[in-house]
Parts: structure tokens; C-alpha cells; sequence
């Protein structure tokens, strides 16, 4: 079935520091999504992407669909201490109402 | 957006028991959908929740162990019947939200002794 294989597993940065994490599968995918975790809550839509090669902010977060539609990449600029969290790529399944997810990014700041 | 919330947060229960989850939308959706996050992991469908008719389950979770109910466009429930240690996951619920998009709970804590 539809796959995402994302990385980094985990990240430790310095405040200020940009970071970027992507997401790759074997199959084509007509959507990318980035949602965001944070402890104790549910993710959280940042950027949803809808045609290869689409660029999208949101803020300091900026998010590209692959010209392939078999990659997408999430980069985060001047990370800041709320920027912690679990990101996670995912993309509907083909034919289906339903998404998958790629393992998540864990981001840790230190201040 | 829609605000959907979740009671319990969390929960400690005791192996062999059960424990039924509720999802709660604040406006009428179509499609509503029940996910495990086991520690440390990412997010496994279980079941879309489909109103008026039986819930369609993914491979590797059954309707025995994890019966849903859907009687209206606005709620759910999940529950985790038989419960082992293992059980032990955050379980969330999502709602479509158009374009491809889900949103989602804040999610229900169950430890499992």
C-alpha cells in the first residue's frame, strides 16, 4: 500500500536555527499535508499542498509539493522555543477518504 | 474550522475491562474517523465511522475489539473492549474537513494495567 517514509527521525536545534524535514513514497500522491503535534494535544494542520512543484508559507513555515508527487519538504526558519513538537507528513490514500501517515519529525529546541 | 472534542482525556484502567471514547464535532460532517497512536509512534487508522450504517474497519482491528457507533453527523464513539496493556495508546479522533484535509481531537490518554 501507499507509504511515507519521513526524516529526520528527530531533530535537537538551537534557538534561531532553520530546519527542514521531508517526506518521500513510492507512489504518487496528489495532496501533501503537514500537521503539527504538540504533547497532549492532536496534530494540527500547517500547510496542505495540492500541485507539484507548489511552494506555500505559512509564517516561518514554508512547504514544497515535489515536481515528482513523490516527495515533499517542510522547512521551518528562526525556530523558536513553541516551534517543539512532532511533525508529521500525510497524504490521502488513492480511491479513498482516508490518510496516511509518514513516522513524524520530533523537534527539540534548546534555548 | 471544527472544534471536536474528546471526553475522557485520559484514562487508567484495569486489563479485561473496556472503555468507550467520545467524539464530539461542533458543526454536521460527513465522515468522521478513529486513529491509535501507540507511544512514540505515528498515527494508524482504525476505523472510518460511517452514520447510519456500520463502521469500516482496517486491516488488523476488528469490530469485536473495537466497536464504533455513529447515530448522528456530529458524534462518535470508540470503544476498547478486552483491554491488555498493549491497548495503551492515545486514540484520536478526525473529521473531514474538505480538500483532502482532517481535523482533528485532542485526543484520549488510556493506560492500560
Amino acid at each position: 500500500g501507499q507509504q511515507l517514509n519521513q526524516s529526520p527521525q528527530s531533530m535537537f536545534i538551537q534557538e534561531g536555527e532553520d530546519v527542514s524535514m521531508n517526506c518521500t513514497s513510492s507512489s504518487i500522491f496528489n495532496t501533501w499535508l503537514w500537521y503539527k503535534q504538540e504533547p497532549g494535544e492532536g496534530p494540527v494542520l500547517l500547510i496542505a499542498l495540492y500541485k507539484a512543484g507548489e511552494l506555500t508559507s505559512n509564517g516561518r513555515l514554508t512547504a514544497q509539493f515535489g515536481i515528482t508527487r513523490k516527495d515533499s519538504f517542510l522547512n521551518i526558519s528562526a525556530s523558536i522555543p513553541s516551534d517543539v513538537g512532532i511533525y508529521f507528513c500525510a497524504g490521502p490514500i488513492q480511491g479513498a477518504q482516508k490518510l496516511v501517515f509518514g513516522q513524524g519529525t520530533r523537534l527539540t529546541i534548546n534555548p | 474550522s471544527a472544534v471536536i472534542s474528546q471526553k475522557p482525556s485520559r484514562d487508567i484502567c484495569q486489563r479485561g475491562t473496556s472503555l468507550t471514547i467520545q467524539c464530539q464535532v461542533d458543526s454536521q460532517v460527513t465522515m468522521m474517523f478513529w486513529y491509535r497512536q501507540q507511544p512514540g509512534q505515528s498515527l494508524t487508522l482504525i476505523a472510518t465511522a460511517n452514520q447510519g450504517s456500520e463502521a469500516t474497519y482496517e486491516s488488523g482491528f476488528v469490530i469485536d475489539k473495537f466497536p464504533i457507533s455513529r447515530p448522528n453527523l456530529t458524534f462518535s464513539t470508540l470503544t476498547v473492549s478486552n483491554m491488555s496493556p498493549e491497548d495503551s495508546s492515545i486514540y484520536l479522533c478526525s473529521v473531514d474537513a474538505g480538500s483532502d484535509t482532517q481535523y482533528f481531537g485532542p485526543g484520549t490518554r488510556l493506560t492500560v494495567l
